[in-house]
C-alpha cells in the first residue's frame, strides 16, 4: 500500500482557494487517489477520487500530474464549514484503506 | 448513494462490562467491512477487516479476544468490546466496501461510536 505524506495543518480565510498537496511516491499502477473529509466526532466523508489528470465535482477539484507521484486537492472559496481534517489515500480494487495523519485545515473569518 | 448506519452513536459503560457496536449497510450488500479506532487528535487506525461468513482479520497489535467481530450477514457487522477498560475509550468507526470505483470512492463510513468507559 502506497504511503502518503501531507502537511499536518493549514490555515486559510473564508473565500480563499485552498490547495492541499499529497505525496505518494510509490503509488502502484492500479491505485486510485481518494480524498476524504472528516469533521470532529464523525466518520470520514468522500470528497473526490481520481486516477490521472484532473477531476472536478461540485465540491472540489483533484489535480494529478502525469507521474502520479503527488496529487493536489483544491477547495474553491472555502467557508468556515470547511474546517476539517482532510485525508489523502491511495489504493485500488479491494485493498483496505490505511489512513495517514491527514491535514488539519482551519478556515478563519 | 451507499449508506452505512452505525449504532449507538455514544455509549458509556462501566469498566469490566462489554459493549456491542453495530454497523449496517442500508442499501447495499457488504461482504467486507472494516473497523477503525480513533483517539483524539489522531488519525483513524485500522483494527480489523470483517468478512461475511468468515473470521475477521485483525491488524497487528489488536487483541482479537478483546475486540470480537461478527459479520453474520451481508448487511451487518458487529464489534464487541469485551471487558472494557478506560483505555478502550475511543471513537470507533466502521466502513463498508460499497463497490469498485463508485461515486463514494468505493468505501462508505459510518458516523462513528463514541465509547467512554468509566
Amino acid at each position: 500500500l502506497a504511503k502518503t505524506t501531507q502537511p499536518i495543518s493549514m490555515d486559510s480565510y473564508e473565500g480563499q482557494e485552498v490547495n492541499i498537496t499529497c505525496s505518494h511516491n510509490n503509488i502502484a499502477t492500479n491505485d486510485y487517489i481518494t480524498w476524504y473529509q472528516q469533521f470532529p466526532s464523525q466518520g470520514p466523508r468522500f470528497i473526490i477520487q481520481g486516477y490521472k489528470t484532473k477531476v472536478t465535482n461540485e465540491v472540489a477539484s483533484l489535480f494529478i500530474p502525469a507521474d502520479r507521484k503527488s496529487s493536489t486537492l483544491s477547495l474553491p472559496r472555502v467557508s468556515l464549514s470547511d474546517t476539517a481534517v482532510y485525508y489523502c489515500l491511495v489504493g485500488g480494487g479491494y485493498n483496505k484503506l490505511i489512513f495517514g495523519a491527514g491535514t488539519r485545515l482551519a478556515v478563519h473569518p | 448513494g451507499a449508506v452505512v448506519s452505525q449504532h449507538p452513536s455514544r455509549v458509556i459503560c462501566k469498566s469490566g462490562t462489554s459493549v456491542k457496536i453495530e454497523c449496517r449497510s442500508l442499501d447495499f450488500q457488504a461482504t467486507t467491512m472494516f473497523w477503525y479506532r480513533q483517539f483524539p487528535k489522531q488519525s483513524l487506525m485500522l483494527m480489523a477487516t470483517s468478512n461475511e461468513g468468515s473470521k475477521a482479520t485483525y491488524e497487528q497489535g489488536v487483541e482479537k479476544d478483546k475486540f470480537l467481530i461478527n459479520h453474520a450477514s451481508l448487511t451487518l457487522s458487529t464489534l464487541t468490546v469485551t471487558s472494557a477498560h478506560p483505555e478502550d475509550s475511543s471513537f470507533y468507526i466502521c466502513s463498508a466496501r460499497s463497490g469498485g470505483q463508485t461515486a463514494s470512492g468505493g468505501y462508505t463510513f459510518g458516523s462513528g461510536t463514541r465509547l467512554t468507559v468509566v
